[in-house]
């Protein structure tokens, strides 16, 4: 069965600081993964997604992450945060868009 | 183009009552699944329609239902309500199945008491 591991539950970083959130997924073939943004309260926002092609992608708001097969790992990363980006942060591997399987989540905090 | 809407927005029931929600799907997706959210169990996937069909339905009891209608407008009911069924439930819905990214709603916010 498909899973996901967001190791961090919670990650705090000064804002200008550069941010990496881990995520480790099971799957038994080439997966589609995804990272999503969630602000209390919200539904939840696509920040990126991998299918095939180049390990590593680009997605809104500057993020960017890193697929390695070898490591069964889709880790999300920013150079630079803002206060804004403060929020929780799931990590998804789906065989599709519509079923979904998702990490617990990290919750990120930015300080001033 | 207008996104995911949902209604209501929160809801508060009682045991043992049924609820219906429900979630319109951006104009020309066809696809729409559903999610619930807690703190204890994060996000849980329910079940997924695609041209009116359920195409794949998770872990849940019986009183977990869904349909979609020929609009792509879709509703979740919960019947016999239990305290645990308290939750965010959330819709997605996508343009295709295979491999196409999933547009989320706000949720509805559930409460059951």
């Amino acid at each position: 069965a498909q899973s996901v591991t967001q190791p961090d539950i919670h990650i705090t970083v000064s804002e200008g600081a550069s941010l990496e959130l881990r995520c480790n997924y099971s799957y038994g073939a080439t997966p589609y993964l995804f990272w999503y943004v969630q602000s209390p309260g919200q539904g939840l926002q696509l920040l990126l997604k991998y299918f095939s092609g180049d390990t590593l992608v680009q997605g809104i708001k500057g993020f960017e992450a890193e697929f390695k097969r070898s490591q069964s790992s889709f880790n999300l990363r920013k150079p630079s945060v803002h206060w804004s980006d403060a929020a929780e942060y799931f990590c998804a591997v789906g065989e599709r868009a519509g079923k979904s399987t998702f990490g617990d989540g990290t919750t990120l905090t930015v300080k001033p | 183009k207008a996104g995911v809407t949902q209604t209501p927005r929160y809801l508060i029931k009682t045991r043992g009552q049924q609820v219906t929600l429900s979630c319109s799907p951006i104009s020309g997706h066809r696809s729409v699944s559903w999610y619930q959210q807690t703190p204890g169990q994060g996000l849980q996937f329910l079940f997924e329609y695609f041209s009116e069909t359920q195409r794949n339905k998770g872990n849940f009891p019986g009183r977990f239902s869904g349909r979609q209608f020929s609009n792509s407008r879709s509703e979740m009911n919960v019947s016999t309500l239990e305290l645990g069924d308290s939750a965010l439930y959330l819709c997605a819905s996508s343009l295709r199945v295979e491999g196409d990214e999933q547009y989320f709603g706000p949720g509805t916010r559930l409460t059951v008491t």
